[in-house]
């Protein structure tokens, strides 16, 4: 069974700009979450996804974004890009009937802004 | 505020050595608590998951302990090994949310 996929693994943006993320999960499951990890601030909840709609939001500005399509790939988005937005994005998915289920990360797409 | 207390920071311990991470939580609605590794370059894998109606939970070399009137839970790793070198990560999910709130992380190096 594929494991969550997640595309590019690297991109180089310049402030300003915006980039799309796009992420795979394991086939069945239809629960998509996004995390943000950094040196500084560690591993940190953007958003999670079931069915097409948005369950729960974490802290972020309005710039992060997501969505999610019919077959349960998801994409995130980052407009007006910042120099503190350089970070690894992680996807995670899950069956998503119950919180106490396991979730599986991807390997993330590097994001690196001049 | 930090929701999950994880330490220590890095821990340096000798090939079949017993390496002990510990977390603490604050919130009780609590209802799920996973252990994440993670080498460099990749995602965080899951290890091993524990629900807060079980005390212990065993899987290979890993165990959770699981202590909930402390609000406290550790991850132990039985006869370490170079491979087992990585980050390790505690993680708490509330009851409904299906947000996972990490600790900062353990660096774990095991020697020869």
């Amino acid at each position: 069974k594929a494991g969550v996929t997640q595309t590019p693994r690297y991109l180089i943006k310049t402030r300003g700009q915006q980039v799309t993320l796009s992420c795979s999960p394991i086939s069945g499951h239809r629960s998509v979450s996004w995390y943000q990890q950094t040196p500084g601030q560690g591993l940190q909840f953007l958003f999670e996804y079931f069915s097409e709609t948005q369950r729960n939001k974490g802290n972020f500005p309005g710039r992060f974004s997501g969505r999610q399509f019919s077959n349960s790939r998801s994409e995130m988005n980052v407009s007006t890009l910042e120099l503190g937005d350089s970070a690894l994005y992680l996807c995670a998915s899950s069956p998503g009937g119950s919180s106490n289920q396991p979730q599986h990360f991807g390997d993330g797409t590097r994001l690196s802004i001049l | 505020q930090q929701q999950v207390k994880q330490s220590p920071q890095s821990l340096i311990v000798q090939k079949g050595g017993i390496p002990i991470i510990n977390c603490a939580y604050e919130n009780t609605a609590f209802d799920y608590f996973p252990w994440y590794q993670q080498f460099p370059g990749k995602g965080p894998a899951l290890l091993i998951a524990i629900r807060p109606d079980v005390s212990e939970k065993k899987e290979g070399r890993f165990t959770i302990s699981f202590n909930k009137s402390a609000k406290q839970f550790s991850l132990h790793i039985m006869d370490s090994q170079p491979g087992d070198s990585a980050t390790y990560f505690c993680a708490v999910v509330g009851a409904g949310s299906y947000q996972l709130t990490f600790g900062k992380g353990t660096k774990l190096s095991v020697i020869p």
